[in-house]
């Protein structure tokens, strides 16, 4: 069965950069696409893009200018990287299998950008 | 971007109960919605993708129907493990979530 699980800091500096990965277990990364997703406390869920296992990727144009996402098929991962936060993007990230329709969801970690 | 509108925003059943979530888009998204549960501190779950097809491993209680701008996500005969927040999702044009319906009990 495959499972996903978010680490990474909890805890930001303003205007720093926000770094997750993701580890997919049970299965290979491989022939899928992967997404990051966020929730801000009380508010909705927020697609923030996706990556093919090719490297493929696509993002929310709200983030474009901040947002990179990567893979590594050696260690069947994928990660998040979000520049310059600030407390707008103090959230709940979940990591998800797809890039259209999410099939398999991460638990999620919180991260607060605050100094 | 394509707004989704969930109604209503909480919903008060009892077991057995049958529920109506309705997810309203404000322009087309063809069939490309989906619908997921969220209980608190666990992962989201894919319960229905492309308007009516139900996800593996989902029970027949749950389905999906409409297409264009309205949709309907109809639990049955609800089971107290139903109790939960659902969300649609479209991916007609990029992806955008619906605020969400809570279904409590009653």
């Amino acid at each position: 069965q495959v499972q996903l699980q978010e680490s990474g800091p909890g805890l930001v500096k303003p205007s720093e950069t926000l770094s997750l990965t993701c580890t997919v277990s049970g299965g290979s990364i491989s022939s899928y696409y992967w997404s990051w997703i966020r929730q801000p406390p009380g508010k909705g869920l927020e697609w923030i893009g996706y990556i093919h296992f090719s490297g493929t990727t696509s993002y929310n144009p709200s983030l474009k200018s901040r947002v990179t996402i990567s893979v590594d098929t050696s260690k069947n991962e994928f990660s998040l990287n979000l520049s310059s936060v600030t407390a707008a993007d103090t959230a709940v990230y979940y990591c998800a299998r797809g890039g259209g329709t999410f099939e398999i969801w991460g638990q999620g970690t919180m991260v607060t950008v605050s100094s | 971007e394509i707004v989704l509108t969930q109604s209503p925003a909480t919903l008060s059943l009892s077991p057995g109960e049958r529920a109506t979530l309705s997810c309203r888009a404000s322009q087309s998204v063809s069939n490309y919605l989906a619908w997921y549960q969220h209980k608190p501190g666990q992962a989201p779950r894919l319960l229905i993708y492309d308007a009516s097809n139900r996800a593996t491993g989902i029970p027949a209680r749950f389905s999906g129907s409409g297409s264009g701008t309205d949709f309907t996500l109809t639990i049955s005969s609800l089971e107290p493990e139903d109790f939960a927040v659902y969300y649609c999702q479209q991916r007609h044009n990029w992806r955008t979530f619906g605020q969400g319906t809570k279904l409590e009990i009653k």
